[in-house]
């Protein structure tokens, strides 16, 4: 079974509208961390926004923020105002338990924003 | 300034030669990581190391040889390299590697070619 899905292989968003990015989970483990990564055309990963599964609140990153709903086991990325600059793949991340940070990656979700 | 660098960024090659990839980080973590990115773009942990120790090592290939000389160090040796090992290679490291708010930040990648 996966572990995480992404279920958007693509999405389009006009400038300055928000868009959401869906990332389900899976895990029997009360203790564990969700990431969300971009990685533009130009390939690097870029780090954006982290939810601990103890965190009372969700995280917010200027204009990222993450909708933690635990007991859907979703953590969904939220993009304010969006730029054309965020056109990239997303990706969810997760980290289980409290051993060693082995991240296990969603398959992705392409943004294409749109003037 | 890199805080996580990688060489070569390209990197093209004949079946069956041995590689290095290197990976150095000067943000002082402890914990270094090496990543598959497929054709699909899906991402995939292969190894990781601790203050230069094996903490993870996933279902690779023997063909391939993490090694790490100190903790800003590791680097990635891949024998007799096969059509299947093309992919971007990326190098991550975390302050700690274990632990809630651990997070990994990713070098800019390496795109093995085999032909």
């Amino acid at each position: 079974a996966q572990k995480i899905t992404q279920t958007q292989p693509g999405m389009f968003v006009q400038e300055k509208e928000a868009v959401t990015l869906d990332c389900t989970y899976d895990t029997s483990d009360p203790s564990y961390g969700l990431f969300w990564y971009k990685q533009p055309s130009s390939g690097e990963m870029i780090f954006l926004i982290y939810q601990g599964s103890y965190d009372q609140q969700n995280a917010t990153e200027g204009r990222y923020s993450l909708n933690f709903q635990k007991a859907r086991k979703s953590a969904n990325l939220v993009i304010s105002a969006s730029q054309l600059g965020d056109s990239a793949m997303y990706f969810c991340a997760m980290r289980e338990g409290g051993g060693y940070n082995k991240l296990i990656f969603g398959a992705g979700t392409r943004l294409a924003v749109h003037p | 300034d890199t805080a996580v660098s990688q060489t070569p960024k390209y990197l093209v090659t004949q079946m069956g030669n041995d590689k290095s990839i290197k990976c150095e980080q000067n943000l002082g973590h402890d914990t270094m990581y090496w990543y598959k990115q497929d054709s699909k773009k899906f991402l995939k942990i292969m190894f990781s190391y601790n203050n230069k120790e094996l903490i993870i090592n996933e279902t690779v290939p023997n063909r391939f040889s993490p090694k790490s000389p100190d903790k800003a160090h590791l680097n990635l040796h891949i024998n007799s390299l096969e059509l299947g090992d093309s992919a971007v290679y990326f190098c991550a490291s975390s302050p700690y590697g274990r632990g809630g708010t651990d997070t990994q930040y990713f070098g800019p990648g390496t795109r093995l070619t085999v032909l």
